[in-house]
């Protein structure tokens, strides 16, 4: 099993240029996550899904959107990026099937943003 | 959701017994507490989860009191590679939960010296 998988790994923008950041879990799982963290810093949620095809704003939502496209798949958005969105980004799923949760995270390697 | 509140960094020395107290004054019947180790450039991974008393496991030991207000996270004859930033999480693992958000704290900051 891959687990979570991140990509891209690397990533530099220009200021207002958007991308799409993508995560898949292929462990099943029904609630998946995404986490920044800025240099030095702890871990702040973004979005979150607890199912497919719903979602739902963390701690620090603005200038993000997320998509969750199926079970497997839950992506982040920069519409338009700014400096202070320059962080890792990392996505995880949470160890909860249809039959048990055992409220485990499973990180991904994670995504490095600059944004100039 | 339960606030937590651990040491910023804490420092020791290989071989040393460490202990790490996380605070979680306002803890909810259903709560469980859990552990996460960050090495850098990493993601976090799992290292124990208990509800109360004591669990063990090839890597920690936790400690929760009857009160089940605080925890300790034990780390037995620490190496240079414990080195890592270890975050204390409180929240309900249930099935039945809908509240599946999950927030880390800043962390404790570890680092061992040879």
């Amino acid at each position: 099993n891959a687990g979570v998988t991140q990509t891209p790994k690397f990533q530099v923008l220009k200021t207002g240029q958007s991308m799409t950041l993508q995560c898949a879990q292929d462990m099943n799982h029904n609630s998946m996550y995404w986490y920044r963290q800025d240099p030095g810093m702890g871990l702040r949620l973004i979005y979150y899904s607890a199912s497919e095809g719903t979602t739902d704003k963390g701690e620090v939502p603005n200038g993000y959107n997320v998509s969750r496209l199926n079970k497997r798949e839950f992506s982040l958005r920069l519409e338009s990026a700014a400096p202070s969105q320059t962080s890792v980004y990392f996505c995880a799923s949470r160890a909860d099937t249809d039959r048990v949760d055992t409220g485990e995270l499973f990180f991904g390697e994670g995504s490095r943003l600059t944004v100039l | 959701l339960a606030k937590t509140t651990q040491p910023i960094s804490m420092d020791s020395y290989e071989g040393q017994e460490v202990n790490i107290t996380c605070s979680h004054n306002n803890i909810a019947t259903n709560d469980y507490i859990t552990w996460y180790q960050q090495f850098p450039s990493q993601g976090p991974r799992f290292i124990i989860q208990g509800y109360k008393t004591k669990v063990t496991n090839e890597v920690a030991s936790l400690f929760i009191p009857a009160d089940r207000k605080s925890s300790t996270l034990s780390l037995p004859r620490v190496s240079l590679s414990d080195t890592a930033v270890y975050y204390c999480l409180v929240g309900d693992q249930s099935w039945y939960s809908s509240a599946s958000k999950i927030i880390f704290g800043s962390g404790t900051r570890l680092s061992i010296r040879p």
